[in-house]
């Protein structure tokens, strides 16, 4: 079974320091993994995805993820947070390739102080 | 440059009425979804669609009918309105399956059962 767990369900940063949204997952295969960041009264949009490629994965908008498999993280992380980036963001998990399911975290509110 | 559209934004309902809420896509894209976002509980997919006349029920979808007669359009319908459906819906797209592809989100149903 696929599951996912976003250990914080609010992180606060100044702007300018580095971003940590934390993610663990439980697969039964290989996983793919993804990000989606979630703006006030929006739809969710792609940050980034692994599928088994490079463990270290570059999205949009500075962010990155490391896939760690002995760890079962894809941990997400910025190095200098900006007034925008706050929002909610989802990790997701699919355990199949080509499965027509995605499950989702719980999500972890993201607080950018001036 | 519509992507994914979602009709109406909010919707009030009475217990026991029913209603369909809609959504269009203007990409091409074989796979159609409908999740509901429920405070702390991340999205949750409701029921999927692999292509024209094929449907299937994703992880929630007792109260939910849904019908995909054209690549484009994927409604859900309400048969009769409950609280616990009072929800955030999101539509979502991709190109093939939603295992490693990037979904397309439309920007949401509120919806209130009263």
């Amino acid at each position: 079974a696929q599951s996912v767990t976003q250990l914080d369900s609010h992180v606060s940063v100044s702007e300018g320091t580095p971003v940590l949204l934390r993610c663990n997952y439980s697969s039964s295969y290989s996983p793919s993994l993804f990000w989606y960041v979630q703006h006030p009264n929006k739809g969710l949009q792609l940050l980034l995805k692994y599928t088994s490629a490079a463990t270290l994965v570059k999205g949009i908008n500075g962010f990155e993820a490391e896939f760690k498999k002995s760890e079962t993280s894809f941990h997400l992380t910025k190095p200098s947070a900006h007034m925008s980036d706050a929002a909610e963001y989802f990790c997701v998990v699919s355990g199949l390739i080509g499965a027509n399911n995605l499950f989702f975290g719980t999500g972890t509110r993201l607080t950018v102080i001036p | 440059n519509a992507g994914v559209t979602q009709t109406p934004k909010f919707q009030v309902l009475k217990t026991g009425q029913s209603m369909t809420l809609q959504c269009a896509q203007d990409m091409n894209h074989e796979y159609m979804s409908w999740y509901r976002q429920d405070p702390g509980m991340g999205l949750r997919l409701i029921h999927y669609s692999v292509g024209a006349g094929i449907t299937d029920q994703g992880e929630v979808p007792n109260g939910y009918n849904v019908s995909r007669s054209t690549t484009e359009d994927f409604p859900l319908r309400l048969l009769s309105a409950a609280p616990s459906q009072t929800s955030v819906y999101f539509c979502a797209s991709s190109q093939y399956r939603a295992g490693n592809e990037k979904l397309f989100f439309g920007s949401g149903t509120q919806l209130s059962v009263l």
